[in-house]
């Protein structure tokens, strides 16, 4: 079952553009990651956010999460026609294992 | 080595065939995750190994699915008896130990296709 949900499914932006993608979960989580994934294949791990920290940082990537709305964003800043791929959030749920329960994924094109 | 590997990297089989799909850890990652995806059903989990043991098998969707993991490393996931809605990409990861804030990378995966 999805925890996940993204939006919006799609987006497409020009290069040197900001791409702000959101994730909204339904249970308690312990922690939040963004994956992306190029031609269906490979996932590639992004930044991973604790459920007590509210923002953090990693190059042209800004994540925030608000555990009152259960709801994360992913902000792309200055995008590259490289980043065009699909982008899933994942979960980590409170007192259970490691296992990621992913959502259904963001399909992101940035136009050269 | 290098990252997760898995083989093959395609494989198509013919409904009711057996097929077994392989999946190389990182050296030295203790925990390994076998998902799924389809268009269907998206990104599933299906199990996780903490060393050999099988502490989670729940999103294996029946019984035709298991896996096994020897000497702490190389796991191979067998399903029995093929399907077409076994069509999918296997993918598998691992992560250095099985808590929750490690990281988990991933392998290419093996895209199934079920004639």
């Amino acid at each position: 079952s999805q925890q996940g949900e993204e939006d919006p499914q799609a987006l497409s932006i020009q290069e040197g553009e900001n791409a702000t993608m959101n994730c909204s979960y339904k249970t308690s989580i312990n922690n939040l990651q963004w994956y992306r994934q190029n031609s269906g294949r490979g996932l590639v791990h992004l930044i991973l956010i604790r459920s007590n920290e509210r923002e953090k940082h990693s190059g042209r990537l800004r994540v925030t999460l608000d555990t009152s709305k259960k709801s994360s964003s992913l902000l792309i800043t200055a995008s590259r026609a490289a980043d065009t791929a699909s982008y899933f959030c994942a979960t980590v749920l409170t007192g259970a294992n490691s296992k990621l329960t992913f959502g259904k994924g963001i399909t992101l094109s940035v136009r050269p | 080595g290098a990252g997760v590997s898995q083989s093959p990297s395609n494989k198509v089989t013919e409904k009711g065939k057996d097929v077994e799909l392989r999946c190389d850890p990182i050296s030295g990652h203790t925990a390994l995750y076998w998902y799924r995806q389809s268009l269907g059903q998206g990104l599933e989990f299906l199990i996780y190994f903490q060393g050999n043991s099988a502490p989670d098998k729940s999103g294996l969707p029946s019984d035709r699915f298991s896996a096994e993991r020897t000497g702490g490393s190389v796991s191979t996931l067998t399903i029995q008896r093929t399907q077409q809605e076994d069509s999918a990409v296997y993918l598998c990861a691992s992560s250095l130990a099985s808590g929750q804030i490690y990281e988990q990378y991933f392998g290419p995966g093996t895209r199934l296709t079920v004639t």
